[in-house]
């Protein structure tokens, strides 16, 4: 079946400027996680949803990141009043029912601050 | 806080030797581990992994047995094919919602 999706795979704007981030998730995967990697750099976690709420948001750096699954599928990542330190690839990963199971990751958005 | 810390790259070996990439992890109770792997101009795979001490995770010729001793989860492969050339990265989760914690990457070259 199809995998993780994200929409768009490059993203350029700039400084002040809001972006929107799409992740499709595996169809019936209860478990949706964004990252970030920064070059050289592994994925640092950001939010977690389980269904429609976000069970974990400890790794939203500042509350000009936000996030939403509204259906407990699709989600959104947006980012207010962008900043150059924010350019990096942002990642989704779907998983099953969440906890240990395998995570899928998606090609990634890459997103670039002027 | 939970982290992970892996052998830094790049490293760079002959088609046919043997592969080693130290990894070790800080965590409080009993956390998963994982190695992903990112091929060039694709997205991270999960390559392999172990959810308590002892046990080993395999795939594609490579091993991984989780140490809770030594805090370590080390990937081995005892013949590389110029085809692994990859960034590898070991993680943990520690079991709360599956949140995966991730070590800085090894890139990998293998030369023909």
């Amino acid at each position: 079946g199809a995998g993780v999706s994200q929409t768009p795979s490059n993203k350029v704007t700039e400084k002040g400027k809001y972006v929107e981030l799409r992740c499709d998730p595996i169809s019936g995967h209860t478990a949706l996680y964004w990252y970030r990697q920064s070059l050289g750099q592994g994925p640092e976690f950001l939010i977690y949803f389980q269904g429609t709420g976000a069970a974990d948001d400890s790794g939203l750096p500042n509350d000009r990141f936000f996030a939403v699954r509204p259906e407990g599928s699709v989600s959104t990542l947006k980012i207010q009043r962008t900043e150059r330190g924010d350019s990096a690839v942002y990642l989704c990963a779907s998983s099953q029912w969440g906890f240990t199971d395998t995570q899928y990751f998606g090609p990634g958005t890459r997103l670039t601050v002027l | 806080g939970n982290s992970v810390t892996q052998m830094e790259g790049p490293v760079t070996l002959s088609e046919e030797a043997f592969l080693t990439i130290n990894c070790t992890y800080t965590a409080t109770g009993y956390p998963s581990l994982f190695w992903y792997v990112q091929y060039p101009g694709e997205g991270l795979q999960l390559l392999l992994k172990a959810t308590k001490a002892d046990d080993k995770g395999s795939n594609k010729g490579f091993e991984a047995t989780y140490r809770k001793e030594t805090t370590s989860f080390h990937l081995e492969k005892g013949s590389v094919q110029v085809s692994d050339s990859a960034v590898y990265f070991c993680a943990l989760s520690d079991g709360q919602g599956g949140k995966l914690i991730f070590g800085q990457g090894t890139e990998l070259s293998v030369k023909p």
